[in-house]
């Protein structure tokens, strides 16, 4: 496989269940983060890692929790989600952090449904 | 006001026809990204601009970024069905900076 993978593509879960979006890229990046598209609102960046180490939390509640074992892989935590947590959560890499000059590749996302 | 808008929000355009969707931020931009994305999907790179009045084209779409550095128009040529999706713009604010902000968007729809 090449590119940035995302699993599930969809998930349908209930407020109080636990359940995991899983990012993986085959592309010998270092930096890996995760973003949030809700509808009508601007992509908003959730979290940074770089070299597995988080580099970057945009004030996210604590009911999501990342995880990054290796460079390659990237996980999302969910728990006690709320209805209006619901949107594509979209995984990204890139070679490495450098400013200015950052080109992104994303994954196809995760469509996320809270009940 | 925003940071970053997009203009138009969306545009619905018949083959063939020239369009033109602009990024203006109330910032200067240290640089600037095009993103398209098919609806529900993830984002593909399509260019990056970083010096003022640089122009870079990729088949039938073209970015200009302004001498100031605060705004940005993407132009596609004789549009096609393939160009529909939605494009975003995201720009570094700052020197020393990776952290994106994206506009929310332009919607195309191209009819055949």
């Amino acid at each position: 496989e090449t590119g940035v993978t995302q699993t599930p593509r969809h998930l349908v879960m209930g407020m109080t269940n636990k359940k995991s979006l899983k990012c993986e890229q085959h592309l010998g990046h270092n930096a890996m983060y995760w973003y949030k598209q809700s509808a009508k609102k601007p992509l908003e960046l959730m979290f940074v890692y770089n070299f597995k180490e988080q580099t970057e939390n945009n004030s996210v509640p604590s009911r999501f929790s990342p995880e990054c074992p290796n460079s390659s892989h990237l996980f999302l935590h969910l728990h006690t989600l709320q209805p209006e947590d619901s949107a594509l959560y979209l995984c990204a890499s890139s070679r490495e952090l450098v400013s200015g000059a950052n080109v992104l590749t994303f994954g196809a996302g995760s469509r996320l449904t809270v009940l | 006001s925003q940071e970053l808008e997009q203009s138009p929000q969306s545009l619905i355009v018949q083959e063939g026809k020239n369009l033109t969707i602009n990024c203006t931020s109330s910032k200067t931009l240290y640089g600037l990204y095009w993103y398209k994305q098919k609806y529900g999907e993830g984002l593909i790179f399509l260019m990056m601009l970083q010096k003022g009045g640089e122009e870079k084209s990729h088949e039938k779409i073209t970015a200009k970024l302004d001498e100031k550095k605060q705004q940005s128009s993407l132009h596609i040529t004789a549009s096609q069905p393939s160009h529909a999706g939605i494009y975003l713009c995201g720009v570094s604010h700052a020197s020393g900076t990776y952290k994106y902000i994206f506009g929310t968007g332009t919607r195309l729809k191209v009819l055949a």
